[in-house]
């Protein structure tokens, strides 16, 4: 089945720690998005990819960084410079050349313990 | 960036009734997008719009791009259990995404 794969659903952290959130589509699409939601708030950009090896940064993308090395992959490395990492992160991916539409992989949720 | 301005924040309505809600922008959009999204889940893709004045249906929701194209509606008709969730709008302009803050939609059996 066509989709995007977010793992791990749920990451537990220590302050300080750097950790890395997958994303994989195989949607053949070739941009792709970091987002966070946090409570009572709409998605914030925090990177976003339209071709391989090319990447740019969103709204809040400080304490945040990624890595575009093959289209089907986008991860998200939340650093211990992020100062309130504890959120909702969602990654999606489009096909720029046609619709429009966006789609969204299930979420990550990290806590920072 | 900007978000949008969506409304209702939230709605509670009994089984059966019909549901509207709307997003609204300063800005000009050339597709607007409708999502629900369940509590820990990701937002699923319900309805895309590409032109102004566009009506567009999917199943018991319908959705229409503003002819301002500055805004969008989505309506549910006999509204279920099922339909509870969070529904929020986004706009694209070049090649960015815009957010509204979504729309909590409770159904009272």
């Amino acid at each position: 089945d066509g989709g995007i794969t977010q793992s791990p659903k749920y990451l537990f952290r220590k302050e300080g720690q750097n950790v890395t959130l997958s994303c994989e589509q195989n949607l053949n699409h070739d941009a792709m998005y970091w987002y966070r939601q946090d409570p009572g708030q709409g998605l914030r950009l925090i990177y976003y990819s339209q071709i391989v090896n090319d990447f740019q940064k969103g709204d809040i993308a400080e304490g945040y960084s990624v890595s575009r090395e093959k289209k089907e992959s986008f991860p998200l490395t939340v650093t211990s410079a992020q100062k309130n990492p504890t959120a909702f992160y969602l990654c999606a991916s489009g096909d720029r050349s046609n619709t429009g539409e966006l789609f969204f992989g299930e979420g990550s949720r990290l806590t920072v313990l | 960036g900007q978000q949008l301005n969506q409304s209702p924040q939230s709605m509670f309505i009994q089984e059966g009734e019909d549901v509207s809600m709307n997003c609204t922008s300063s800005s000009i959009f050339n597709t607007w997008l409708w999502y629900k999204q369940d509590p820990g889940e990701g937002p699923v893709l319900l309805i895309a719009l590409y032109k102004a004045g566009e009506l567009t249906s999917n199943g018991r929701l319908t959705a229409q791009f503003g002819i301002t194209r500055k805004d969008s509606f989505l309506n549910i008709s006999a509204s279920i259990p099922s339909d509870v969730g969070i529904y929020f709008c986004a706009g694209l302009v070049g090649n960015q995404f815009y957010f509204g803050t979504g729309t909590s939609l409770t159904v009272i059996p």
